[in-house]
């Protein structure tokens, strides 16, 4: 009964490699983010979808892209991967994307570059 | 710019009250969240302002001033399982719809036996 939940949990690569990090929500949410939190435990919002159109698109290098496939999905493709791209990624969803509706957080994916 | 400040560390006793502070600036206001963060788990929501005031659930209370940019939580009662990292975000407003969320450093808190 997961509500928000991300695969894999763990992600050692080399750097340049490129992996794909996914997020499925079964809440029925409107809104899905993605955040990095770095080694400094700061928490950066990333992206965010609502109702699959992209909202925010934060200062990320363009070789972050978000894709959506549906309301539920919000996966994460990183290209030619580097040091600094280790941190833990978290992927999150609201019920819609104003007012007092909180986030739900996935359990986060552990990113290690190589 | 945006700015969130909140104090790195703190530590209570077991059955002792805390305060943690949060003061922000940001290009806009649309509410204030708490979050909770265990060492190596997801953050979870604690409280939600927007309006001045007090917020009251159970041992949690969240503050609001608005004029001065500033918020805190309260915990009452204090157990071992509140020791957790709490973060302060704040969802400002540029011209978006308003879901541009901004956290704060987050708050380390050691309750001690």
């Amino acid at each position: 009964d997961t509500a928000v939940s991300q695969t894999p949990k763990y992600l050692v690569t080399q750097m340049g490699n490129d992996k794909s990090i996914k997020c499925e929500q079964n809440l029925g949410h409107d809104t899905m983010y993605w955040y990095k939190q770095d080694s400094k435990k700061f928490l950066k919002i990333m992206f965010s979808y609502n109702n699959k159109e992209l909202i925010i698109n934060e200062t990320v290098p363009n070789r972050f892209s978000p894709k959506s496939p549906d309301k539920a999905h919000l996966n994460l493709h990183i290209n030619s991967l580097e040091l600094g791209d280790s941190a833990v990624y978290f992927c999150a969803s609201s019920q819609a994307p104003g007012g007092e509706y909180e986030q739900f957080f996935g359990p986060g994916t552990r990113l290690t570059v190589l | 710019g945006q700015n969130i400040d909140q104090p790195t560390e703190m530590t209570a006793t077991e059955g002792a009250i805390v305060q943690i502070n949060c003061t922000y600036q940001t290009s806009g206001f649309n509410g204030l969240f708490w979050y909770q963060q265990h060492a190596g788990e997801a953050p979870t929501f604690l409280s939600y302002n927007v309006l001045d005031g007090l917020e009251e659930k159970g041992r949690f209370s969240s503050f609001l001033s608005r004029s001065k940019g500033y918020s805190y939580l309260l915990l009452k009662e204090l157990q071992m399982k509140d020791s957790a990292s709490y973060l302060c975000a704040v969802r400002d407003d540029p011209d978006n719809y308003g879901q541009n969320f901004v956290f704060g450093p987050g708050t380390r808190l050691s309750v001690l036996p």
